[in-house]
């Protein structure tokens, strides 16, 4: 049982770099999720999907892209990384339906901007 | 999002039941009760979750208040891989996306 999968796990970036972060999962859920953490804090919503081909914002969209093409895969974007963007990225999945489970978290990118 | 309040931090002895206490006094009524935990430098990890009645699974058990006002995660006997950052979420089943927002948590330290 893999569960979510990310990739990579680290990166460092430079100023004004792009890149992407890929988020994949094997349990057939519906919904997917983008989190960051800064240290000492707790998980921020970026953006999240409800389905293939739909994503929606979530608390702190600024600065990054999300895209769904396919329902086992949720791709977030950073066009122009900036150092305020160094965080550690989460990813989670769930099914739509409440009452079945909770959401299955991957273990995380950990991503610096320098 | 209905909010929740949580200690910021407890204390707990290795092999003792741990009581961790949240408070959601403007829970709605389609609101789902969830609680994750996040061990050092890992991703969060479900727990338990429950919309009236008390729950039970392998990990811990959920008693919610009557009036539904607050909740109570229970670990029944704790063990150092228990020390943890634990989350107290309110879910809501109608809101499109079923978004968790987390708070701050309440910081376990399990001591031996």
């Amino acid at each position: 049982n893999a569960g979510v999968t990310q990739t990579p796990k680290f990166r460092v970036l430079k100023t004004g770099q792009s890149m992407t972060l890929l988020c994949a999962q094997d349990m057939n859920h519906e919904y997917m999720y983008w989190y960051r953490q800064d240290p000492g804090m707790g998980l921020r919503l970026i953006h999240y999907s409800v389905g293939e081909g739909t994503t929606a914002k979530g608390e702190v969209p600024d600065g990054y892209y999300v895209s769904r093409l396919k329902k086992q895969n949720f791709l977030l974007g950073l066009e122009s990384a900036a150092p305020s963007q160094t965080s550690v990225y989460f990813c989670a999945s769930s099914y739509r339906q409440e009452g079945r489970s909770g959401y299955t978290f991957g273990s995380g990118t950990r991503l610096t901007v320098v | 999002d209905a909010k929740t309040t949580q200690p910021n931090s407890m204390e707990s002895n290795e092999e003792e039941p741990v009581h961790l206490p949240c408070n959601h006094s403007t829970i709605s009524g389609t609101d789902y009760i969830h609680w994750y935990r996040q061990l050092p430098s890992q991703g969060p990890e479900y727990v338990i979750h429950g919309l009236t009645s008390n729950v039970n699974n392998r990990m811990a058990s959920l008693a919610i208040a009557e009036d539904r006002k607050s909740s109570t995660l229970i670990l029944h006997r704790a063990t150092l891989r228990d020390a943890a950052v634990y989350y107290c979420i309110l879910r809501d089943r109608y809101n499109q996306g079923g978004k968790l927002i987390f708070g701050q948590g309440t910081e376990l330290s399990v001591k031996p």
